[in-house]
């Protein structure tokens, strides 16, 4: 089982649509969630993080973290095209401790359809 | 805010010779800074981690004295391909993380780098 798991894709979603994107992570003890968007040919861009369970709101951007299901998931709302790219889960695991490093999804493709 | 640089965007060089990547953080203390390499359509892979002052600690696999990490500073840490051979062209990019974080890591722009 890996790590962090996300779907590969690719999904697509129509402009103004709820784009929808899921996480799942293996160490129950991790304790910081993040997203990063990574354009073609572009390093990643935090984008939302997370650490209690519940929802966490930045502007159309929703990161939902459940622990007891060990789900991290992110809602883009009003999805635009230039939203089109790919989505990488990130999760600090406790095992990382002094090292700091998270752990990667391999990330999800998202396509905004104009 | 969390800015960091990386230079050059891009290399092109000959087998056999060096290339020294540069990686800032503009605007807070990176204590610790890490070296990732990505293929096209590929995941990020993990190739150290460094924190100003110490010896970095690599990834498994990863050659040490080929891919020379120096974190001389809380703003500034390099990577040097030492010999590079065309299967190092990759994307290299750095990440920097604040002490008192989340662990939250902030990304460089990335480092093309092309072998012939």
């Amino acid at each position: 089982q890996k790590e962090v798991e996300q779907n590969s894709g690719p999904l697509s979603v129509p402009e103004g649509a709820i784009a929808s994107l899921n996480c799942t992570y293996s160490d129950r003890g991790s304790q910081s969630f993040f997203w990063y968007r990574q354009y073609s040919g572009k390093s990643p861009e935090l984008i939302m993080f997370i650490y209690s369970n519940g929802d966490k709101e930045d502007g159309r951007f929703t990161a939902q973290l459940n622990k007891a299901s060990q789900y991290v998931s992110l809602l883009i709302r009003d999805s635009q095209p230039s939203d089109s790219a790919t989505y990488l889960c990130a999760v600090n695991p406790p095992k990382s401790g002094s090292a700091r490093q998270l752990t990667f999804g391999s990330g999800t493709q998202l396509t905004v359809l104009p | 805010g969390a800015v960091v640089s990386q230079h050059p965007s891009w290399v092109i060089c000959k087998s056999g010779t060096s290339v020294k990547i540069e990686c800032r953080s503009l605007d807070f203390q990176a204590t610790t800074m890490f070296w990732y390499r990505q293929f096209p359509k590929k995941s990020l892979m993990l190739m150290a981690t460094s924190n100003e002052g110490s010896k970095a600690t690599y990834e498994q696999g990863v050659e040490k004295d080929k891919f020379l990490i120096n974190h001389a500073s809380l703003t500034l840490s390099t990577l040097t391909v030492t010999s590079a051979h065309p299967e190092d062209s990759s994307f290299y990019i750095c990440s920097a993380q604040g002490s008192g974080s989340l662990y939250e890591q902030y990304f460089g722009p990335g480092t093309r780098l092309t072998v012939t």
